[in-house]
């Protein structure tokens, strides 16, 4: 079956690194993504990798090993607008996002 | 950037009547939208695939006859959920395909929270 494990809360402090992982078992493979969340609200899209390696966006980084099936989010100097869940979905071979549950970021001061 | 709208963003109406979301594609065209759903601290759950000028292609255990979905144009979809039962409350999320660009991005709308009463 299809699967994407990511743990279900972390907690980290303000202007702290926090990494967030994401196993992924799917059928086929063409892209892992991240996707922020605020409570309410739809998900605003952070990140797309299909090749292995890291990929730096501002305080954002993301990070694949297609041969491991893992991926993970780094953010960098936090902030409390971090605050939020982090989704990780993968793109199967039929082009379907196969959706983790996400991780809920809390910041401390 | 690419923009995706949902009307209305919050409803609430009476257990048996039947409740019409919008999704559209404000600056893009999408071949594709997609329609989920989303329980309080769950992940999103495909509902369909939706296809300009086409039939929906609905997810397993999504009842096609209660959520009734339309694609009429390249930069809007529907979805209608008929004869709401509390149950059917929960937050939709609508995305979208660009036409030239379909599978690796997806853009969201602001989602449409449903209350049935």
């Amino acid at each position: 079956g299809q699967n994407i494990d990511q743990p279900t809360e972390m907690t980290a402090t303000e202007g702290a690194i926090v990494q967030i992982n994401c196993t992924y078992q799917t059928s086929g493979f063409n892209g892992l993504f991240w996707y922020q969340q605020h409570a309410g609200e739809a998900p605003t899209f952070l990140s797309y990798n299909v090749l292995d390696g890291l990929e730096e966006k501002g305080r954002f980084s993301s990070f694949l090993s297609r041969s491991k099936g893992y991926s993970y989010l780094l953010l960098k100097e936090l902030q409390m607008k971090d605050s939020a869940s982090y989704l990780c979905a993968g793109l199967d071979s039929n082009y379907q996002l196969i959706w983790g549950a996400g991780t809920k970021l809390i910041i401390k001061p | 950037g690419a923009v995706v709208s949902q009307h209305p963003s919050r409803v609430i109406c009476k257990s048996g009547t039947s409740v019409k979301i919008e999704c559209r594609s404000l600056d893009f065209q999408a071949t594709t939208m997609f329609w989920y759903r989303q329980f309080p601290k769950k992940s999103l759950m495909l509902m369909a695939t939706s296809n300009e000028g086409s039939k929906a292609t609905y997810e397993q255990g999504v009842e096609k006859d209660k959520f009734l979905i339309n694609h009429a144009s390249l930069t809007l979809s529907t979805l209608t959920v008929t004869s709401a039962h509390p149950e059917d409350s929960s937050f939709y999320i609508c995305s979208a395909a660009p036409l030239q660009n379909s599978y690796n991005e997806q853009f969201f709308g602001p989602g449409t929270r449903l209350t049935v009463l």
